[in-house]
């Protein structure tokens, strides 16, 4: 089955700098990958996602990487705000109906 | 449209009990997964069902179960509670589930707590 690894666990940034969160997968059957946002709570909640016929979507502030070859994909937040402190999820999904997550990483805006 | 509702929000069992879960879709999804979060395991998918069928089932016992009834509203049943249990328990809706890989909406949980 597919395993998710995700770093850092902790992410601690200055307001307006940039951030980065780094996640690989292991089945190459993996074809689609989702960044979820948790506040606490709260239900995970859909940032953005990725499918593996693309190497980079953007929506505004944040960005998602892929590469395939390597088997990880990044989620880019520039211009953070004291708002986007939260814990973020990768995910990756094969088509076989299954979902597996990354451990979470904890970012903290500081203002 | 209202999102995806759970109840209760908070639960408190002692060990050996049975509890119930409760999870409403937004109107229109057909499909609802539940997933256990905790500290040290993360998010981990528990199973989906889709149209009143279970299609598929994370590596979870079988005192994890699940039904979902004819309007898509669906509950989770562990029974033979462990303190292990301990978790907070999330359901997602979304249009045609895992399998096309739509967006899912989460719900805010339900805390269970096992002593």
């Amino acid at each position: 089955g597919e395993n998710v690894e995700q770093h850092p666990s902790t992410l601690s940034v200055q307001e307006g700098d940039s951030a980065v969160i780094k996640c690989t997968y292991s089945d190459s059957a993996s074809n689609y990958f989702p960044w979820y946002k948790q506040e606490l709570g709260k239900g995970p909640q859909l940032i953005i996602d990725i499918r593996s016929n693309v190497g980079e979507k953007k929506d505004q502030r944040i960005a998602v990487t892929l590469n395939k070859t390597a088997k990880h994909f990044s989620l880019h937040i520039t211009e953070t705000q004291p708002e986007d402190s939260a814990v973020y999820f990768c995910a990756a999904s094969p088509e076989y109906n299954d979902m597996r997550f990354g451990a979470g990483t904890r970012l903290t805006v500081k203002p | 449209k209202a999102g995806v509702t759970q109840t209760p929000r908070y639960l408190i069992k002692t060990r050996g009990q049975q509890v119930t879960l409760s999870c409403s879709p937004i109107s229109g999804h057909r499909s609802v997964s539940w997933y256990q979060q905790t500290p040290g395991q993360g998010l981990q998918f528990l199973f989906e069902y889709f149209s009143e069928t279970q299609r598929n089932k994370g590596n979870f016992p079988g005192r994890f179960s699940g039904r979902q009834f004819s309007n898509s509203r669906s509950e989770m049943n562990v029974s033979t509670l462990e303190l292990g249990d301990s978790a907070l328990y999330l359901c997602a809706s979304s249009l045609g589930g895992l399998a096309r890989q739509e967006t899912q909406y989460f719900g805010p949980g339900t805390r269970l707590l096992v002593l």
